[in-house]
C-alpha cells in the first residue's frame, strides 16, 4: 500500500519551459513534505520542502505547492534547464501512531528529461 | 550539510554470502538511517541507527538479516546477510541535519549490490 504516489514515471519538457512534477499522498497525518533530486550513480539530493502549515514554498527556480484538502503536492521548475534532468522523488513525514517524525516515506520517482 | 561517503560503491556477490556496507559522515550526527531501493521501487527505510543503542527496524526488516552497527557518531555499517537475488538493490545511508529548522535528511551516494 503506497502512501506516497508519483503516478508519472517520466516527464519530458523543452528547455526554458515549466516542469510540473506531481505527488499524491494518502496518510492525512503527514505534515512535512520534501522533494529530492537524484542523478545516476549518486544519492538523492535534498531540493526543497514544505510544511503543512504552508501552501507554497519558493526557492529560486523551484516552487512547491501543497493542497492539503486534495492530499496533493507539486514541484514547479521554471525555467527548466537541461541540468535539471534527473529522477525526482517526493517524500513525506509526520507524527502518527506507530510512526516518528524522522521517517521519510518516498514515492517511486519521476524521471524528468529537459531537452535543449 | 554533512558529507557522506559509502563503501563499497558497488559489488557483485554470490548467493548465501554476506556483505557489509560502511557509511562515514564528516561530522557528528545523532541519527543515521539505512534505506533500500529495489529496482523500479521507492526508497524504503530499513532501520534507524542511533549511537549507543540497538537499531530500530521497520516492519518487514529484521536484525538477523540486516545487522547494523553504530560504534560512534560518525560511522555505521549495514550487513546484508545470507544474500539472495532478491537483495539486489541500491543501499543508501542518510543522516538528519539537526542544524536545520525542519526535518531534512541527506544521503550518501549509495551502494549498488547485485546478487547472483
Amino acid at each position: 500500500d503506497q502512501q506516497v504516489k508519483q503516478n508519472s514515471p517520466s516527464l519530458s519538457v523543452q528547455e526554458g519551459r515549466i516542469s510540473i512534477l506531481n505527488c499524491d499522498y494518502t496518510n492525512s497525518m503527514f505534515d512535512y513534505f520534501l522533494w529530492y533530486k537524484k542523478y545516476p550513480a549518486e544519492g538523492p539530493t535534498f531540493l526543497i520542502s514544505i510544511s503543512s502549515i504552508k501552501d507554497k514554498n519558493e526557492d529560486g527556480r523551484f516552487t512547491v505547492f501543497l493542497n492539503k484538502s486534495a492530499k496533493h503536492l507539486s514541484l514547479h521548475i521554471v525555467p527548466s534547464q537541461p541540468g535539471d534532468s534527473a529522477v525526482y522523488f517526493c517524500a513525506a513525514s509526520g507524527s502518527y501512531s506507530g510512526g516518528s517524525n524522522y521517517k521519510l516515506t518516498f514515492g517511486k520517482g519521476t524521471l524528468l528529461t529537459v531537452n535543449p | 550539510s554533512a558529507v557522506i561517503s559509502q563503501k563499497p560503491s558497488r559489488d557483485i556477490c554470490q548467493r548465501g554470502t554476506s556483505l557489509t556496507i560502511q557509511c562515514q559522515v564528516d561530522s557528528q550526527v545523532t541519527m543515521m538511517f539505512w534505506y533500500r531501493q529495489q529496482p523500479g521501487q521507492s526508497l524504503t527505510l530499513i532501520a534507524t541507527a542511533n549511537q549507543g543503542s540497538e537499531a530500530t527496524y521497520e516492519s518487514g526488516f529484521v536484525i538477523d538479516k540486516f545487522p547494523i552497527s553504530r560504534p560512534n557518531l560518525t560511522f555505521s555499517t549495514l550487513t546484508v546477510s545470507n544474500m539472495s537475488p532478491e537483495d539486489s538493490s541500491i543501499y543508501l545511508c542518510s543522516v538528519e541535519d539537526l542544524t536545520l529548522a525542519d526535518v531534512e535528511q541527506f544521503f550518501g551516494p549509495g551502494t549498488r549490490l547485485t546478487v547472483l
